[in-house]
């Protein structure tokens, strides 16, 4: 089974700083999918940007910018110019590409705090 | 506007008084999804659905059930609520479609305490 490991529980930046949110899975599957999901104080789950595993170039979504490093199974999420919408829960999450039961298999989450 | 809804968003009710926590989606998905979100866990899924009348279970389903009778709708029935369901609820559906990344939608999440 596949598993996601968020290492850092909490993480706090400076308004207009960057920060970088670091995400590990463990998988033996060659081709899969990765997401981060932001969970605002609204409880929300609000995609951030996702990867697929087959594409070697990193995505970005215009501040949001992945670091997808498939060999060391790693996918760190890096915010440029932070603000202070910015501050939520954030997590990882992984998907089979398989056609049958797909669920998103979450990391726990890292809570981000943005300092005016 | 596509979305996923669900009802109700707040909801404190006594152990074992039957309730049902309703999800729609207007995207025509075929694949629909419970999730609960409990701190310190993530997300685990509960139930899911490929299609209309199939369902099965995901990796905590016990004390839930769920039915799929239309493809936009897939509530999820809490026959005795028991203190640890307590929890956040979210519905997610998406297509299914092999090498495609398509996104999982999320409802808005459903807040339950059993007291």
């Amino acid at each position: 089974a596949q598993t996601v490991t968020q290492s850092q529980p909490e993480m706090s930046v400076q308004e207009a700083e960057t920060v970088t949110l670091s995400c590990t899975y463990d998988t033996s599957e060659s081709d899969y999918y990765l997401f981060w999901y932001k969970q605002p104080p609204s409880r929300q789950m609000i995609l951030v940007i996702r990867q697929e595993a087959y594409k070697q170039q990193n995505a970005t979504e215009n501040r949001f910018s992945v670091n997808f490093q498939k060999a060391a199974k790693s996918f760190s999420l890096k915010i440029s110019d932070s603000q202070l919408g910015d501050a939520a829960m954030y997590f990882c999450a992984y998907r089979s590409p398989n056609s049958g039961n797909t669920p998103l298999v979450f990391g726990k989450g890292t809570r981000l705090s943005v300092i005016a | 506007e596509a979305q996923v809804t669900q009802n109700p968003r707040y909801l404190i009710t006594v152990t074992g008084k039957k309730l049902t926590v309703t999800c729609s989606q207007n995207m025509n998905h075929e694949y629909m999804s419970w999730y609960r979100q409990d701190p310190g866990l993530g997300l685990r899924q509960i139930y899911y659905s490929m299609n209309v009348e199939v369902t099965d279970k995901g990796d905590v389903p016990e004390g839930y059930k769920v039915s799929r009778k239309e493809k936009r709708n897939f509530p999820l029935i809490l026959e005795s609520p028991s203190p640890n369901q307590t929890s956040l609820y979210f519905c997610a559906s998406n297509v299914i479609a092999p090498r495609v990344t398509d996104t999982q939608y999320f409802g808005p999440g459903t807040r339950l305490t059993v007291l």
